[in-house]
């Protein structure tokens, strides 16, 4: 039982390039959720997802897309990357709504936009 | 925006002391959950403890114990007999998918 796993852990990037981060979890949770965590400004909600085939707007969205084509499965997409993305992306998961549910964390990753 | 408030940046403890953690949100739910997350110098998020806002007892799990406010809003954390492991930021979330800004936690030997 992995958990929560992230890939890649490190990356650098250019500026306008693009990657995907993958998440993947095996604890058949519903929910996942992507946040990023910037020094002071604790843990920010980029999208989430309450089931397969369905995503949604968290706090932080712009420049971020995601998909969920799979229940175990969210991934992160940065089209043009921009300096002002350079931080520690964390994926989460959850059994049931995050209201009565506890989240399990991946590892992170740390990005840097050059 | 709704908010969730650390008011302590960092915080430091000698070992095999007792320190309090402040946490203030607020909401406009009636039933939820509240959490405290540590985050050790790993990255890895893990939970600490949770306490059910319908509950009036405080939630306790070993050392770790909260002081539950619901009608201030305030939701505590108190670590007894600090240890050295107990190093790490710390991040409340109220019944959502927010967090506060963190309280980083030192712990003297």
């Amino acid at each position: 039982n992995a958990g929560v796993t992230q890939t890649p852990k490190f990356r650098v990037l250019k500026t306008g390039q693009s990657m995907t981060l993958l998440c993947a979890q095996d604890m058949n949770h519903e929910y996942m959720y992507w946040y990023r965590q910037d020094p002071g400004m604790g843990l920010r909600l980029i999208h989430y997802s309450v089931g397969e085939g369905t995503t949604a707007k968290g706090e932080v969205p712009d420049g971020y897309n995601v998909s969920r084509l799979k229940k175990q499965n969210f991934l992160l997409g940065l089209e043009s990357a921009a300096p002002s993305q350079t931080s520690v992306y964390f994926c989460a998961s959850s059994y049931g709504a995050p209201s009565y549910n506890e989240q399990f964390f991946g590892p992170g990753t740390r990005l840097t936009v050059l | 925006a709704q908010t969730v408030t650390q008011s302590q940046p960092e915080m430091s403890v000698q070992e095999a002391e007792t320190v309090t953690l402040s946490c203030t949100y607020d909401t406009s739910e009636s039933d939820y959950y509240l959490f405290w997350y540590k985050q050790p110098p790993s990255r890895q998020m893990i939970l600490v403890i949770r306490q059910e806002a319908y509950k009036q007892q405080n939630a306790t799990e070993n050392r770790f114990s909260v002081n539950f406010q619901k009608a201030a809003k305030s939701f505590s954390l108190k670590i007894s007999d600090s240890q050295l492991g107990d190093a790490a930021m710390y991040f409340c979330a109220p019944n959502d998918m927010r967090f506060g800004a963190g309280t980083r936690l030192t712990v003297k030997p």
